[in-house]
């Protein structure tokens, strides 16, 4: 079937490290994004990458960084920099404006705790 | 003008009951309106979607009603079950440079009571 897979499902960082979360696609969709939810909040776009080899900040993109070698995949590195980042991540993803189906599908999510 | 605006952030619901949820926009270039419905734990799933260019869409006991004058858009859930409990998302995307660009609603917390 075809769909998002995050992981891990929980990750516990410490205090000055840098962690990656992983999020990988097999449903051939050129747009992927990653936000950030906070208990009871909504969705904050950290970054969001229309196609390979490309990527744009989102609203809080500060203490984070990503890449998108391959079209399936769009990693997110949780830097020492990012003061606050206990928070659940959703990786998302589109067919991006290809016949304007702007619809998302979400992968599971990775809940990360500093410890 | 990028804002979309849900509301209310918690409802209460008896089984068998109406849940509806509002959304408002501001920003006339958006031209596609989903909802999406989150469990715990969970990311949040594609529930139901609309275009401007019509006032009403149904799927099963979800109804989306889009008033475009009034920039206004409403999630219906008709006999409403404890297994509707969620949280619910409404968003709004128009086409952006390379794609499209959403903008999320802050979320209503639905709870239905058996």
């Amino acid at each position: 079937d075809g769909g998002i897979t995050q992981s891990p499902k929980y990750l516990f960082r410490k205090e000055g490290q840098n962690v990656t979360l992983s999020c990988e696609q097999n449903l051939n969709h050129d747009a992927m994004y990653w936000y950030r939810q906070d208990p009871g909040q909504g969705l904050r776009l950290i970054y969001y990458s229309q196609i390979v080899n490309d990527f744009q900040k989102g609203d809080i993109a500060e203490g984070y960084s990503v890449s998108r070698e391959k079209k399936e995949s769009f990693p997110l590195t949780v830097t020492s920099a990012q003061k606050n980042p206990t928070a659940f991540y959703l990786c998302a993803s589109s067919m991006g404006g290809v016949r304007r189906n702007y619809g998302y599908t979400f992968g599971s999510g990775t809940r990360l705790t500093v410890v | 003008q990028q804002q979309v605006k849900q509301s209310p952030q918690s409802l209460i619901v008896q089984k068998g009951g109406i849940s509806i949820i509002n959304c408002a926009y501001e920003n006339t270039a958006f031209d596609y309106f989903p909802w999406y419905q989150q469990f715990p734990g969970k990311g949040p799933a594609l529930l139901i979607a609309i275009r401007p260019d019509v006032s009403e869409k149904k799927e099963g006991r979800f109804t989306i009603s889009f008033n475009k004058s009034a920039k206004q858009f409403s999630l219906h859930i008709m006999d409403s079950q404890p297994g509707d409990s969620a949280t619910y998302f409404c968003a709004a995307s128009r086409r952006d440079t390379g794609g499209f660009k959403t903008i999320f609603g802050a979320g209503t917390r639905l709870f239905v009571k058996a």
